[in-house]
């Protein structure tokens, strides 16, 4: 098992671009989510995902949009950066529908200029 | 939001001392977890605590879970340097439980 993948692991963007984080899981996990980890401020909640076709926002969804559209995938699209989003982002995933025992991927450091 | 305090931000110690991190919350916790993250890496699972009272040991880690389940602690025993890294305590919200809430983390230095 390759367990929780992300790509890509470094993205520099320019204000105004778009992208989609990728994040992939092979262990046929119910929940997935992602975070962002700012220094000093721990890793916050983006969006989660109890299942495949269900998503819904944490802590600081606003700029980001997601979709579960089978089991294993759970992208993050960022519509359109700003320097405020210059972040290291996590996906996560757990067995159950809840988080518990949380997988983390290898993470995706992101600089918005 | 639900919030979990995290104390101390920063602690460095000799290898060999003993090392500590407290977690508070002003709500019940349904459980609490702790994940460790080395630098440059991604957070990784330690436990989970469920149970008032709740104590846990790893080798030479030690983990309470409070008689009220507002507040939990992580003892490590004589640190090495293979402990550098932050740990985490995150927990379900009380209102939410799909979200978990990390706290802001407590980053341990070992020196020889």
């Amino acid at each position: 098992n390759a367990g929780v993948t992300q790509t890509p692991k470094f993205q520099v963007l320019k204000t105004g671009q778009s992208m989609t984080l990728q994040c992939a899981q092979d262990m046929n996990h119910e929940y997935m989510s992602w975070y962002r980890q700012d220094p000093g401020m721990g890793l916050r909640l983006i969006h989660y995902s109890v299942g495949a076709g269900i998503t819904d926002q944490g802590e600081v969804p606003n700029g980001y949009n997601v979709s579960r559209s089978t089991t294993e995938d759970f992208p993050l699209r960022l519509l359109s950066a700003a320097p405020s989003q210059t972040s290291v982002y996590f996906c996560a995933s757990s067995s159950r529908t809840g988080p518990d025992t949380q997988y983390f991927g290898p993470g995706t450091r992101l600089t918005v200029l | 939001g639900q919030q979990v305090m995290q104390i101390p931000q920063y602690q460095h110690v000799q290898e060999g001392e003993d090392f500590t991190t407290y977690c508070n919350s002003s709500t019940t916790l349904s459980n609490i977890q702790w994940y460790k993250q080395r630098p440059g890496g991604h957070p990784v699972f330690l436990i989970q605590l469920v149970k008032s009272g709740e104590v846990k040991k790893q080798k030479r880690l030690t983990f309470q879970f409070g008689e009220a389940k507002k507040n939990s602690s992580l003892h490590i025993t004589a640190t090495q340097t293979t402990d550098v890294g932050t740990y985490f305590c995150a927990a379900p919200n009380t209102g939410t439980a799909s979200k978990l809430t990390f706290g802001t983390g407590t980053r341990l230095q070992v020196t020889l």
